[in-house]
């Protein structure tokens, strides 16, 4: 049974470049959750995604947008690359409940290392 | 808000010797509380997790955590580390109505012979 999978494993880019990174969720799964994790700190909520909506938002700009598709993986996008932006992006995925969690184990990818330059 | 604060940064612990991590959190309602572990380079293993019920929660790896309500912690411990338990060790919050998990700064530990 294949976990969470990522890609790209690393990659670089410019300031100003814009970026896709892919998921895909454990099987079974149909929630997919997006977290940044800066050097040196815990992971960042930045979104979920459930039957293709977005339906919770952390506290991240504009650029950084998302999308699941039918059969449940999920791109990140981020746009106007800032050198801020440079961190581990991790996807989580699980089994959603009516509401939140509902006793759901979370599973994380081994996640997409991005570097602005 | 939820949080978590995790007030140990770096744990430097002898092989053989036990290991204990704080964690504490501030969430609203009902708390779901996580320990993940990150090696270098990895994604977020789950240790365990506390739902309900018994307040001593066993994990993988000879991982246990007691959930403490009237102090708002999650310790972790192990009774006898290993030169593998060096990692980052994460503690995290959710609840039953919440889609997200919020995650602690992390407590680095280090394993010497």
């Amino acid at each position: 049974d294949a976990g969470v999978t990522q890609s790209p494993t690393h990659l670089i880019k410019t300031r100003g470049q814009q970026v896709t990174l892919r998921c895909s969720p454990k099987s079974g799964h149909d929630t997919v959750s997006w977290y940044q994790q800066a050097l040196g700190q815990g992971p960042q909520f930045i979104f979920q995604y459930y039957e293709e909506e977005e339906r919770q938002r952390g506290n991240f700009p504009d650029r950084f947008s998302g999308h699941q598709f039918p059969n449940y993986s999920s791109e990140l996008n981020v746009n106007a690359l800032l050198l801020g932006d440079s961190a581990l992006y991790l996807c989580a995925s699980s089994l959603s409940g009516q509401a939140g969690f509902a006793g759901n184990t979370i599973y994380f990818g081994e996640g997409s290392w991005l570097t602005v330059v | 808000a939820q949080s978590v604060t995790q007030p140990d940064i770096h744990i430097t612990v002898s092989e053989g010797a036990s290991l204990e991590l704080r964690c504490n959190y501030s969430y609203g309602a009902t708390p779901y509380l996580f320990w993940y572990v990150q090696s270098p380079g990895q994604g977020l293993q789950l240790l365990l997790k506390y739902f309900s019920g018994d307040t001593l929660v066993q994990g993988i790896k000879g991982f246990e955590a007691e959930f403490k309500r009237s102090q708002s912690s999650f310790n972790l411990r192990k009774p006898s580390v290993h030169w593998s338990d060096a990692a980052e060790y994460f503690c995290a919050v959710g609840g039953p109505s919440d889609y997200k998990l919020s995650f602690g700064a992390g407590t680095t530990v280090t394993v010497r012979a």
